[in-house]
Formats: C-alpha cells, structure tokens, sequence
C-alpha cells in the first residue's frame, strides 16, 4: 500500500539554528499537507501544496512540494523554543475518502 | 473559528469492555474519520465516512469498531470488547468535500487496563 516517509525521526537544535523535515512517498501525491502537533495536543494544520515544485513561506517557514509529487520538505529557519514539536506530513489521496496518509514525524526540539 | 469537538477526552475502560468515543465534526462538512496514535508513534488512519456509509477502512479497523452517525451532528466511534492494544488517541476529523483540507479534533485518549 501507499506510504509515506519522513525523516529525521529526531532533530535537536540550538534555538536560532535552521531545520528541515524530508518527506517521500511511495507514490504520486494529488497534494501534500503539513501538521504541527505539541506535546500532548493534536495535529493543526499548517499548510497544504498542490502544485509539482510549489513553494510556499509562512514566516519563517518554507514548505516545497517536488516536482514529481513525491517529496516535500518543510524548513524552519533561526529556530525559536516555540517551533517545539512533532511536524508530520501527509500525502493526500483525491479519491472518494480523501484519507490522508501520515509521515512518521520529526520530533524538534530546541535547546534554548 | 469552527472546530471539531470530541468527548470524552479521557476514558480508562478494563479489558474486555465497550467504548464509544464521540465526535461532532464541523458544521457543514461532509467526510468523517477517525484516526488513531499510539504514543509516540504516528497517527493512523482508521475509517472514512461519507453520505452516511464507510467509504474505506484500515486493517486496523476490524470487526470490534464501527462508526455511526445517528443524528445531523455526531459522529461515533465504537470499540466493542476493548484490548490492551487499543490503548491509545483517537482522533476525529473532518473535511469539507471541496479543500481536501482535513481538520481534526483535540482527541480522545483511551487507556485500556
């Protein structure tokens, strides 16, 4: 069946340091969404790509879609101790479900 | 802003017993999940729900769940003879039919003893 990869698993930074999630599925995508979960919370939305090689910013930020609808990335640059959390991605199947497909996650953690 | 609520947001059950999580997803909205994390690990996909059937289901979802919609606004989820396994969140989610964009609620955490 479809999945869906994402790596690192786990990312410690000092707060102002860069990080970036990779995301691969074993199949084309229709679109790719992100989600944020804290500690404890439940997955948020953060941002959905359609388009092969779409590039999206949201402050600091940056979600790519690649150009064959299999990968995606997210980058957070100069990291604050408020980016804490897990940023999943999930691949999106445009069928009659819509049943996203979830990445296994990143866990940040920003030292402060 | 609208949200999807889902009660309770804890329930401790024994082994062997009945659970029905609750949902009320998003006014309006027109497909239903459920989804499930096991601490530390990552969310899953349980079941979708649309015009009132199942419109796909996971592996995970075997012959102890199902899910109703009894009325306009809730949606359930029900664990028949709960095992330890099943501990876990359980999420719900919406999706309006048109974004793909899928919402979820803040969970149900179920410890199963």
């Amino acid at each position: 069946g479809q999945q869906v990869m994402q790596i690192p698993q786990y990312q410690h930074v000092q707060e102002g340091e860069d990080f970036t999630t990779y995301c691969n599925s074993s199949t084309t995508l229709s679109n790719i969404q992100w989600y944020k979960q804290r500690p404890g919370g439940h997955p948020v939305f953060l941002i959905q790509l359609v388009k092969s090689g779409e590039v999206k910013k949201q402050k600091r930020l940056t979600f790519q879609f690649g150009e064959a609808k299999k990968n995606s990335s997210l980058h957070i640059t100069a990291t604050q101790t408020t980016d804490v959390g897990t940023y999943f991605c999930a691949g999106l199947r445009m069928d009659s479900s819509y049943k996203l497909i979830f990445g296994s996650g990143t866990r940040l953690l920003v030292r402060p | 802003e609208p949200e999807v609520t889902q009660t309770p947001s804890h329930q401790v059950t024994q082994m062997g017993q009945e659970v029905i999580l609750r949902c009320v997803p998003i006014s309006n909205h027109l497909y239903f999940y459920w989804y499930r994390q096991i601490l530390g690990q990552k969310v899953e996909f349980l079941v979708s729900f649309y015009n009132n059937e199942i419109s796909e289901k996971s592996e995970i979802f075997d012959d102890q769940f199902s899910v109703e919609r009894p009325d306009g606004s809730n949606f359930t989820l029900k664990i028949r003879s709960t095992k330890l396994e099943d501990s876990a969140m359980y999420f719900c989610a919406s999706e309006a039919g048109t974004s793909g964009v899928v919402f979820f609620g803040e969970g149900s955490r179920l410890t199963v003893l």
